[in-house]
């Protein structure tokens, strides 16, 4: 199955501040998924990302708020924008080979 | 109708026995059932999958039984051993029209006691 290399592994953000998280996966695959899970919760997909087109949001979550890119087969970014507290979780990446293999995560903290 | 919803939200057992985790669905579009283990800090990580095809599968100490006309699969871990011990998730999926989609149970906290 795929590897996917996720950064940065953690950070605490300011309020109002925008964080990128960066997703690099070991082989090429159309589709790229990002997921949020909230302390103590199950995941939630937030958007997938095909290359070379807009990616595809679910409901609750907004491109002005979490601006994806994809720019080729193997790397998509997450920016999580404008952050407040709420925004306090772990943002997964995953995709689709052999099963949905899940990066390790980036757990962000807004104070 | 998207739901799937898992049970029991914690779980504790001695070492050796046997671990069972149940997941229920509504959704019949759903085409391919996995489960996920994670431990703290770490991403999940897929442990067996089902197709709605298949009763039955079994990979090692882990077995998934699927259910397809009651909607309900669940996770068996046999001999279940302290590092067993982890955070475990159904998901379902969907797909249509080029999309697909994982919606996850709300995941079991499983605790394996010496």
């Amino acid at each position: 199955s795929a590897v996917i290399s996720q950064k940065p592994s953690r950070d605490i953000c300011q309020r109002g501040t925008s964080l990128t998280i960066q997703c690099q996966v070991d082989s090429q695959v159309t589709m790229m998924f990002w997921y949020r899970q909230q302390p103590g919760q199950s995941l939630t997909l937030i958007a997938t990302a095909n290359q070379g087109s807009e990616a595809t949001y679910e409901s609750g979550f907004v491109i002005d708020k979490f601006p994806i890119s994809r720019p080729n087969l193997t790397f998509s970014t997450l920016t999580v924008s404008n952050m407040s507290p709420e925004d306090s979780s772990i943002y997964l990446c995953s995709v689709e080979e052999y099963g949905y293999t899940f990066g390790s995560g980036t757990r962000l903290t807004v104070v | 109708q998207q739901q799937v919803k898992q049970s029991p939200q914690s779980l504790i057992v001695q070492k050796g026995g046997i671990s069972i985790i149940n997941c229920a669905y509504e959704n019949t579009a759903f085409d391919y059932f996995p489960w996920y283990q994670q431990f703290p800090g770490k991403g999940p990580a897929l442990l067996i999958a089902i197709r709605p095809d298949v009763s039955e599968k079994k990979e090692g100490r882990f077995t998934i039984s699927f259910n397809k006309s009651a909607k309900q699969f669940s996770l068996h871990i046999m001999d279940s051993q302290p590092g067993d011990s982890a955070t475990y998730f159904c998901a379902a999926r969907t797909q249509w029209e080029g999309n697909e989609k994982l919606t996850f149970g709300t995941g079991t906290r499983l605790t394996i006691i010496p």
